[in-house]
């Protein structure tokens, strides 16, 4: 198994750009994340799925958009790039709705200038 | 809500010395706690977890934590630290049941001085 896998490991977008990160993972996890981690402030939840065609936000989710059209898929959709969104961005799985394990992608580090 | 707090930004400790590093959460219930490294530029790799049971947990790399209900402490200790654990640590809480996601503390950057 790959595990979580992200892309681009890094990215530079100019202010009003729009992009969209990927995760993938191939261990037909339910529930997947995405997480920005900011310095001193440990990591925030964006939004979160519990399945295809289910999606919900988290703590961050203004200027992000998600979708989840298959189990392995939760791209991260990025509208109209801020600076304020310069960060670390990390994908993650778990297999169910409880509090197993949570798997982690090794990051997409974004800069908006 | 739930929240966890890492009261220590920076700790640095000689090779060889002992180690604790603190966590504090705040949850209605007994929650799940976990206990996350971070190596410079890498993702995050899971050191031990909590569930119910016994309150001390052993983890990966020679790691232990201890569950205490009364302080809301999930502490990280290490006998004997290596060269090889100077990272970021991050403590986690999440609920027993629901949909949402883990609550991360703001993390713990550990220095180890030869």
């Amino acid at each position: 198994n790959a595990g979580v896998t992200q892309t681009p490991k890094f990215q530079v977008l100019k202010t009003g750009q729009s992009m969209t990160l990927q995760c993938a993972q191939d261990m037909n996890h339910e529930y997947m994340s995405w997480y920005r981690q900011d310095p001193g402030m440990g990591l925030r939840l964006i939004h979160y799925s519990v399945g295809a065609g289910i999606t919900d936000q988290g703590e961050v989710p203004n200027g992000y958009n998600v979708s989840r059209s298959t189990t392995e898929d939760f791209p991260l959709r990025l509208l109209s790039a801020a600076p304020s969104q310069t960060s670390v961005y990390f994908c993650a799985s778990r297999l169910g709705q409880t509090q197993e394990t949570q798997y982690f992608g090794p990051g997409t580090r974004l800069l908006v200038l | 809500a739930q929240s966890v707090t890492q009261p220590d930004i920076h700790i640095t400790v000689s090779e060889g010395a002992s180690l604790e590093l603190r966590c504090n959460y705040s949850y209605g219930a007994t929650p799940y706690l976990f206990w996350y490294v971070q190596s410079p530029g890498q993702g995050l790799q899971l050191l031990l977890k909590y569930f119910s049971g016994d309150t001390l947990v052993q983890g990966i790399k020679g790691f232990e934590a201890e569950f205490k209900r009364s302080q809301s402490s999930f502490n990280l200790r290490k006998p004997s630290v290596h060269w090889s654990d100077a990272a970021e640590y991050f403590c986690a809480v999440g609920a027993k049941t629901g949909r949402r996601a883990l609550t991360f503390g703001s993390g713990t950057r550990l220095q180890v001085q030869p």
